[in-house]
């Protein structure tokens, strides 16, 4: 399964918006990018998803480089609810299966 | 939409103990996930199953095991508990074949003393 690196942590202020970019540098050619955001104590939650280009849905954007080495989180206008942690999985798995592997993720805190 | 269910909540052990979690997939999904998350990190993989059969599996050692059932609920099961075993036990399910979301249950949280 590919490897993937993300900051560890983020600040940011509300209003902004921000953007987390995730490496893959050894993504297979029918592997997916999803990205998940966990709360304390919560199961993770499923943002947003992609193959390539871009994707939008009504909480982010999800921009995808031809080369597919890496991906970029964005999130419009942050606010203090935002501040979690922000997973970005890579994979497909076989035979059917898919099972993400979840790296450390980025803490991100919004800042008043 | 039922969403996914664990329990119990929370769970006080001691070391050396078995202990059951359980969780209750969110209708429609027929694939069932569970992962270790200690304090700090990410979810780790423990195993997947797909119509009561395991279907794939992480790192973890043979004492950790588990169960589906006909109504794709599911058990993890952990024997001889060791303190590195304390952590949050998430269970998530999906529909299977491909690179589906994954709906997390609140986990359970396990402490061995």
């Amino acid at each position: 399964l590919a490897k993937t690196t993300q900051p560890i942590s983020m600040d940011s202020y509300e209003g902004q918006e921000v953007n987390i970019t995730c490496s893959h540098n050894n993504i297979a050619t029918n592997d997916y990018i999803t990205w998940y955001q966990q709360f304390p104590s919560q199961g993770p939650r499923f943002i947003i998803q992609g193959y390539k280009t871009k994707v939008t849905n009504e909480v982010a954007s999800l921009f995808i480089p031809a080369d597919r080495k890496s991906s970029t989180l964005s999130l419009p206008r942050v606010s203090l609810s935002d501040t979690a942690v922000y997973y970005c999985l890579v994979g497909v798995g076989s035979g059917g299966s898919y099972i993400p592997t979840f790296g450390r993720g980025t803490s991100l805190i919004v800042h008043p | 939409e039922t969403g996914v269910t664990q329990s119990p909540t929370h769970l006080i052990k001691t070391r050396g103990q078995q202990v059951t979690l359980r969780c209750s997939s969110q209708s429609g999904h027929n694939t069932v996930s569970w992962y270790q998350q200690a304090l700090g990190q990410g979810p780790q993989f423990i195993f997947q199953y797909y119509r009561e059969e395991e279907n794939g599996r992480g790192n973890f050692p043979p004492r950790f095991s588990g169960l589906q059932f006909p109504n794709y609920s599911s058990e993890l099961n952990v024997n001889a508990l060791e303190l590195d075993d304390s952590a949050l036990y998430l269970c998530a399910s999906s529909r299977s074949g491909g690179p589906y979301e994954q709906y997390f249950g609140p986990g359970t949280r396990l402490t061995v003393t």
